[in-house]
């Protein structure tokens, strides 16, 4: 079983929705969070990151993490088709310079 | 910004030939890292180094190898291409040092090479 799992998609939705993109971690040391967008053929960026639990906004996305379930959770507000691409989550122990990363949600959104 | 480059976006080789990736850095950071991408099985590690001249094994560091003589660039290495070596090759760094916002483990990506090997 990976540290971080992430369900791979494809979750296809319409402009305007309301995205929800979520993992799961097993390791209870992870304190860092951080969610990477990856277009097609292109390398991951970082969109955001978090410590700990609780909530983190930047305009349209939202990062939550949630300890006690061991859950980490990325929402998108007012979808556009520039949204759609693969995202990534990953996790870190903090005091190690490799973070472990999920395989990634495949978001599609259409016009 | 940080900026990390590699040397093709696209590359053909044959079986057996020896191939080089090469990636550089311009923030200064100490730590490099080596991933493939491949579809399903998401990033896996294949060497990092926190130093110069210093490197460690990933994960899958079998027919791999990798240099790092300067502290901004970070070779990997393929000995004897094969065609299960087909994949996207991620580049990334990040500090061990500073600032701990954003966290020290962030890592930032070049924009990848993917190698065909016939």
């Amino acid at each position: 079983q990976k540290e971080v799992e992430q369900d791979p998609g494809p979750l296809s939705v319409p402009e305007g929705a309301i995205v929800s993109l979520n993992c799961t971690y097993s390791n209870s040391a992870f304190q860092y969070f951080m969610w990477y967008r990856q277009y097609s053929r292109k390398g991951p960026e970082l969109l955001m990151y978090t410590y700990s639990s609780g909530n983190k906004e930047d305009g349209r996305f939202t990062a939550q993490v949630d300890k006690s379930s061991k859950y980490i959770s990325l929402f998108i507000r007012d979808s556009q088709p520039s949204d759609s691409a693969t995202y990534l989550c990953a996790a870190s122990r903090g005091g190690s310079y490799i973070p472990t990363f999920g395989r990634g949600t495949s978001l599609i959104v259409h016009p | 910004d940080v900026k990390v480059t590699q040397s093709s976006r696209y590359l053909v080789k044959r079986t057996g030939e020896k191939v080089f990736l090469e990636c550089v850095q311009d923030m200064d950071h100490e730590n490099m890292f080596w991933y493939r991408q491949d579809p399903g099985l998401g990033l896996r590690l294949i060497y990092f180094s926190y130093d110069v001249k210093m490197k460690e094994k990933g994960d899958i560091p079998e027919g791999y190898s990798v240099s790092r003589e300067k502290k901004e660039r970070f070779s990997l290495i393929l000995e004897s291409a094969s065609t299960n070596q087909t994949s996207m090759y991620l580049c990334a760094s990040s500090q061990r040092g500073g600032t701990s916002d954003p966290p020290r483990e962030t890592q930032y990506f070049g924009p990848g090479t993917r190698l065909l090997v016939l």
